[in-house]
């Protein structure tokens, strides 16, 4: 079945410095992906919407100069967490759609989830 | 977007069947309804999906009534390692779709 897989798992780092997650459709190509944020005892909330080749699109309130996506092949995605703070500490997860030759014909694209990626800001 | 209401909590007896139910009374024509499941500091899972029938596979069987307002998931043989927290989303699937998470209900399956 179709693969999702983030980098690191998890990540510790100071206040102030900047974080990359990686995020790799492995066995399908995904034009798009999605990055999630998710507090404690909460629900995910979407992020941001990745395009291979062309500017992120992101949701309401989540600032794209702290929030960098570069998504710039058909199977990688980088969310770079600028100058983190304690704020920022979450479980970030990425998800791609799986739009290869032969999908959404019946009109759905599966999207499928990365294990997600533990942030703490010291 | 979510807007579907689902139960905040349920608890299930291993071995037995687990029925989730999923309100969405504002379904649209073209919309499906998706079931995912995430298991604590996991990602989410695809469980299941349906427009209009009831649909089955090896994980789950989806129950739509008629009028498409609510719906039921039905784990028939829980086991413990399916406790987790169940969304039931509605949307289009389309291209421009984005998958939009409410607050799910906690499933404890207790042995």
């Amino acid at each position: 079945g179709a693969v999702v897989s983030q980098h690191p798992s998890w990540v510790i780092c100071k206040s102030g410095t900047s974080v990359k997650i990686e995020c790799r459709s492995l066995d399908f190509q995904a034009t798009t992906m999605f990055w999630y944020r998710q507090f404690p005892k909460q629900s995910l909330m979407l992020m941001a919407t990745s395009n291979e080749g062309s500017k992120a699109t992101y949701e309401q309130g989540v600032e794209k100069d702290k929030f960098l996506i570069n998504h710039a092949s058909l199977t990688l995605s980088t969310l770079t967490v600028t100058s983190a703070h304690p704020e920022d500490s979450s479980f970030y997860i990425c998800s791609a759609r799986d739009e290869g030759p032969g999908k959404g014909t019946s009109g759905i694209y599966e999207q499928y989830f990365g294990p997600g990626t533990r942030l703490t800001v010291t | 977007d979510a807007k579907t209401t689902q139960p905040p909590s349920m608890d299930c007896a291993e071995g037995r069947a687990a029925n989730l139910p999923c309100n969405h009374s504002t379904i649209s024509g073209n919309e499906y309804v998706y079931w995912y499941r995430q298991i604590h500091s996991q990602g989410p899972q695809y469980i299941i999906h349906g427009l209009k029938n009831n649909e089955t596979n090896e994980m789950a069987s989806l129950i739509i009534t008629e009028d498409r307002k609510s719906s039921t998931l039905i784990l028939p043989h829980a086991t413990l390692r399916d406790t987790a927290v169940y969304y039931c989303i509605k949307g289009s699937g389309g291209s421009n779709y984005k998958l939009t998470f409410g607050k799910g209900t906690l499933l404890t399956v207790n042995p």
